[in-house]
């Protein structure tokens, strides 16, 4: 089966500008979650979903980071404006029963 | 690719030999473990988990141990070779695999 896809995989803006992420889960796969993975660190989970509902968005940044899942099935991560600090990898993943999470590749954000 | 681990504990071992990759996670009521591989580039591989009443796991060359008396955990590698060279990860739930909490992750290197 096809494995979670990302898209940009990079993406180099300056700071104060706006950028969207676009992540396609597995088919079939009910939860999605985005991580922010900071360059010599390990993922955090900055927002779950169960379908198009949030289950959680307590890391999420709501004044500058915001998401969506609307049909249930694709989802985009949209941060705005952009700071230095929001370099990272941006990762998304999904499983089907919450318990193993597939992740994509990724997009490589490089604010400057 | 990105590189991953950059700043991360680092673990070197000759090719044959077995690996042990430790870990101490944080939340008692933890009751879900997973292990991840991460290529530098590509998003987190999932390896092995346990659930906290187990307290060792086997899978094809891995095995997972878990001290839930002093929060540790370690993924042990037999026979290790150059394609396990990676970051790994331990990452914890409460929550039956939802909200993971990853840790800090350790690059092993395997010399040839």
């Amino acid at each position: 089966e096809a494995g979670v896809a990302q898209s940009p995989r990079y993406k180099i803006i300056e700071k104060r500008q706006s950028v969207a992420f676009w992540c396609n889960p597995i088919s079939g796969h009910a939860t999605l979650y985005w991580y922010q993975q900071i360059l010599g660190q390990g993922p955090k989970l900055l927002i779950q979903f169960q379908n198009n509902g949030v289950v959680d968005d307590s890391q999420l940044p709501k004044d500058r980071f915001s998401a969506e899942r609307l049909k249930g099935v694709d989802s985009t991560l949209k941060i705005q404006p952009a700071k230095l600090e929001d370099s990272a990898v941006y990762l998304c993943a999904s499983s089907r029963t919450g318990d193993e999470q597939y992740f994509g590749p990724g997009t490589r954000l490089t604010v400057t | 690719g990105e590189s991953v681990g950059l700043h991360l504990p680092t673990l070197s071992v000759q090719e044959g030999d077995n690996s042990i990759i430790n870990c101490a996670y944080s939340n008692s009521a933890s009751d879900y473990f997973i292990w991840y591989k991460q290529e530098s580039g590509k998003g987190p591989q999932f390896i092995i988990d346990i659930r906290s009443n187990m307290d060792k796991r086997q899978g094809q060359r891995v095995t997972v141990l878990l001290n839930k008396t002093v929060k540790h955990l370690s993924l042990q590698i037999a026979a290790t070779q150059p394609g396990d060279s990676a970051v790994y990860f331990c990452a914890e739930s409460y929550n039956a695999g939802n909200m993971l909490t990853f840790g800090g992750g350790t690059r092993l290197m395997v010399k040839p």
